[in-house]
């Protein structure tokens, strides 16, 4: 993917964990970026997007930001309700197109 | 709320066209676009394309030559085709209500259809 994740994550309860998406000028380095939680056997959902902008029911443990040609999600106060598939998306100028990230499985010991 | 509901076979067979259908409810098509996303089992999301709901289109560059959106506002119905499919088509298959301002991205989707390319 043009949008590189780590392919897995992991902490314990309680934990602070941060994923991390890195891209480029023509993606990242100029437009916003959005992320997606998925769970086994169902559909994405919105999670994070413009950056920082939590949808509506997204608990404010969960955390986004972006520095140059990389973004990142954090969530704090790790649960096991947060494994899950995560995956960060972009919009490129020059593919002229959206982006995803290969995805980062996040695991709760 | 809105609800997407994606319809369709679930089995094509290979150089074949696949056809589905995204079923919205519960919203207007006005003033979103909206997008298909596929997931080929076990791996990660890849963006197929748009379609507002005046009918302007954009298609990820690799699935071009082989990918129509269309919709029916009407119907409240968005469309897929992709021809000549192989098995590296096979995939579940989403659609997504896109914002599009000020940015592209996805706040409801629907529940997926897999669809399976056969020999």
């Amino acid at each position: 993917s043009v949008l590189t994740q780590p392919p897995s994550a992991s902490g314990t309860p309680g934990q602070r964990v941060t994923i991390s998406c890195s891209g480029s000028s023509s993606n990242i380095g100029g437009n916003t970026v959005d992320w997606y939680q998925q769970f086994p056997g169902s559909a994405p959902k919105l999670l994070m997007h413009g950056n920082t902008q939590r949808p509506s029911g997204v608990p404010d443990r969960v955390s986004g930001s972006k520095s140059g040609t990389s973004a990142s999600l954090a969530i704090s106060g790790l649960q096991s309700e947060d494994e899950a598939d995560y995956y960060c998306a972009a919009w490129d100028d020059s593919l002229n197109g959206l982006l995803f990230g290969g995805g980062t499985r996040l695991t709760v010991l | 709320q809105v609800q997407l509901q994606e319809s369709g076979p679930g089995l094509v067979k290979a150089s074949e066209t696949l056809s589905l259908v995204c079923s919205v409810s519960g919203g207007s098509m006005n003033n979103y676009y909206w997008g298909w996303v596929r997931q080929p089992p076990g791996k990660g999301l890849e963006w197929i394309g748009y379609i507002s709901h005046t009918g302007r289109t954009n298609y990820n560059f690799s699935l071009r030559s082989r990918v129509t959106i269309s919709v029916d506002t009407s119907k409240n119905q968005v469309s897929l085709k992709v021809n000549s499919v192989t098995a590296a088509d096979t995939a579940f298959y989403y659609c997504a209500r896109d914002v599009a301002v000020p940015s592209h991205y996805f706040d409801s989707w629907g529940q997926g259809t897999l669809v399976t390319v056969s020999s």
